[in-house]
């Protein structure tokens, strides 16, 4: 069974302070990971898909990196505004997705 | 830009009643998916489907059955609602390219008293 623990649960920042979101995964043939961002009371809004080992991707703030067996999403400076939980969620060998419990990051100004 | 429906945002249900939740896509996906989230539980897939008339059981399909009748359209029912079916409910769709990426609507949070 494909298996996603996201961390921390939630991570508080100032402004302009650079950090990371990790997220664990076990998976029978990884056929992606996705990272989506999550605003209270909405529908999670993809980021990035990563598919292979040494992959990287960035939106504007946001940097995205995948390893074998973990994923890393770089906040670079965050405002504000990036407040929001980002989940992480696998693709095995078919069309389901397994999502992490997510991380809520509130950045104060 | 993928756009994802859902009929209601807000749905408040008393206990045994029948309740229909609508999700409709604008990008003539072949794949659909209706997820619940709960709080520290985060996503789990209820059902699926990659095509008009099939349907696949997700990880906790009790309580719920589906219908898709047309490509666009993908309905969860929940034959007799139950307070533990209080949720927030997502639809989202996905075409069946290398990108396989999954596309959410807005959700439905649904109180059953």
């Amino acid at each position: 069974e494909d298996q996603v623990t996201q961390s921390p649960e939630a991570l508080r920042l100032q402004e302009g302070e650079s950090s990371s979101l990790n997220c664990s995964y076990t998976v029978s043939g990884l056929r992606g990971l996705f990272w989506y961002r999550q605003d209270p009371g909405k529908g999670p809004e993809f980021l990035f898909t990563l598919y292979s080992a040494g992959e990287e991707k960035e939106k504007e703030r946001l940097k995205a990196t995948l390893t074998k067996k973990e994923s890393f999403l770089h906040i670079t400076a965050p405002k504000p505004e990036d407040s929001a939980t980002y989940l992480c969620a696998v693709r095995g060998g078919d069309y389901k997705l397994s999502f992490g419990a997510g991380t809520t990051v509130t950045v104060r100004a | 830009d993928v756009k994802v429906t859902q009929s209601s945002r807000y749905l408040v249900k008393r206990t045994g009643e029948k309740v229909f939740l609508e999700c409709v896509q604008d990008m003539d996906h072949e794949n659909m998916f209706w997820y619940r989230q709960d709080p520290g539980l985060g996503l789990r897939l209820i059902y699926f489907s990659y095509d008009v008339k099939m349907k696949e059981k997700g990880d906790i399909p009790e309580g719920y059955s589906v219908s898709r009748e047309k490509k666009e359209r993908f309905s969860l029912i929940l034959e007799s609602a139950s307070t533990n079916q209080t949720s927030m409910y997502l639809c989202a769709s996905s075409s069946r390219t290398s990108t396989d990426t999954q596309y959410f609507g807005p959700g439905t949070r649904l109180t059953v008293l």
